[in-house]
């Protein structure tokens, strides 16, 4: 079976201090994990992908995330948060389990406070 | 590059009625893959198009159908319209269908069912 779980629904952080939004997947093959944002009223951005090379990937404006097997775990991180952060993320997975399955978590809603 | 357009951006449709939503793909695209998200959710897949023809499909009724056109663009169906169906439907395109491949997602057709 194959899931992705974000722990949490909703992060608030001060502009300036470290972001970190967690993720957890289940896959019974090597997934490719992903992280997308959505700004209101914008279409979904990818930030950045893992696809089973380098397991600390960099993404766009500042991000990055760690892909660790043995905790299931790909956990998005920013040294410095901005105000322009303020979105929903979303963490991915994606695999071949009995055919391509796509799974989007639910989303966490960042709240950037000046 | 005017990427992955959408139309309508807005739709309200009654119950029972029958429902087409439309995507073009961002240039150099093959491949469009439709999504529905209901408020407060991540984005479920609903189908992927592949030169012309359905290549996965998630968990959805076959209420739910589409069509992709000789130019790559696509259409979105559904019938008989319940009022769960009401959701933001997305659109994404890619080249290719392997899973590590980045997706393109358009602002979505918001869709009120009632």
């Amino acid at each position: 079976a194959q899931s992705v779980t974000q722990l949490d629904s909703h992060v608030s952080v001060s502009e300036g201090t470290p972001v970190l939004l967690r993720c957890n997947y289940s896959s019974s093959y090597s997934p490719s994990l992903f992280w997308y944002v959505q700004h209101p009223n914008k279409g979904l951005q990818l930030l950045l992908k893992y696809t089973s090379a380098a397991t600390l990937v960099k993404g766009i404006n500042g991000f990055e995330a760690e892909f660790k097997k043995s905790e299931t775990s790909f956990h998005l991180t920013k040294p410095s948060a901005h105000m322009s952060d303020a979105a929903e993320y979303f963490c991915v997975v994606s695999s071949y389990t009995g055919g391509f399955k796509t799974i989007f978590g639910a989303g966490t809603r960042l709240f950037v406070k000046a | 590059d005017a990427g992955v357009t959408q139309s309508p951006t807005h739709l309200i449709k009654t119950r029972g009625q029958q429902v087409t939503l439309r995507c073009s793909p961002k240039s150099g695209h093959d491949t469009v893959s439709w999504y529905q998200q209901a408020l407060g959710q991540g984005p479920q897949f609903i189908f992927q198009y592949y030169e012309e023809e359905e290549r996965q499909r998630g968990n959805f009724p076959d209420r739910f159908s589409g069509h992709q056109f000789p130019n790559y663009s696509s259409e979105l169906n559904v019938n008989a319209l319940l009022l769960g169906d009401s959701a933001l439907y997305l659109c994404a395109s890619s080249f290719g269908t392997g899973m590590n491949t980045e997706a393109f997602f358009g602002q979505g057709t918001r869709l009120t069912v009632v």
